[in-house]
């Protein structure tokens, strides 16, 4: 089936303690993309990944890590989380960046105390 | 900055009345503009797109249209059902820093009463 997988679904840690939310396509996807949900923001965009070892920032990458050293896994790194990241965070995948559908990942909740 | 805005934040309609939500854009380049739903506590999913070539596509009881000159595209829901009841993001391609990209509106909550 093909799908976007991303782990934890929910989490609560504390500030400072490093924290990585995996996503994984198994769609052979070129294009992979975070995003942060919070109420009346709507998706907003963390970084993006056109290619394998091809990253670039959203509108919101501070605070944020991401690396794409395989096509199908884009892991989302926050160094040292503070509670204005409590967030809904959604990974998505495309063929290609501007002419496909996106699949969206059924969402982490993370909450920072 | 912001370069999809998107209309009405909130709407409110009648079972069985129609319901119109629109999408404006700025790069002219622009040539494929999907809009998604996204039911409550459950991920964004597409429910149709339109390319650059054609002015409207339809699927049952919603439509898409696309005005270039404009920049501009709306999605349209005939006969709406309380489960249309959901939040809408468009989209639209946007020249991003290093690369081109797309970009959500900032989404309309649209309530289909009873």
């Amino acid at each position: 089936e093909a799908q976007v997988t991303q782990n934890p679904r929910y989490l609560i840690t504390v500030t400072g303690k490093k924290l990585t939310v995996t996503c994984s396509q198994n769609m052979n996807h070129e294009y992979m993309s975070w995003y942060r949900q919070d109420p009346g923001l709507g998706l907003r965009q963390i970084y993006y990944s056109m290619n394998v070892e091809v990253t670039d920032k959203g509108d919101v990458p501070e605070g944020y890590k991401v690396s794409r050293k395989e096509k199908r896994n884009f892991p989302l790194i926050l160094e040292s989380p503070s509670p204005n990241q409590t967030s809904l965070y959604f990974c998505a995948s495309s063929l290609t960046a501007l002419t496909g559908e996106l699949f969206f990942g059924e969402g982490s909740r993370l909450t920072v105390l | 900055g912001e370069n999809v805005e998107q209309h009405p934040s909130t709407l409110s309609v009648q079972e069985g009345d129609s319901a119109v939500i629109k999408c404006t854009y700025s790069d002219s380049a622009s040539n494929y503009f999907p809009w998604y739903k996204q039911e409550l506590g459950k991920r964004p999913q597409l429910i149709i797109d339109i390319r650059s070539n054609v002015g409207e596509k339809k699927d049952q009881r919603i439509a898409v249209t696309l005005n270039k000159t404009a920049k501009h595209f709306s999605l349209h829901i005939t006969e709406t059902q309380p489960e249309d009841s959901a939040v809408y993001f468009c989209a639209a391609p946007w020249e991003g820093y290093n690369n081109n990209d797309m970009r959500f509106g900032a989404g309309t909550r649209l309530t289909v009463k009873p």
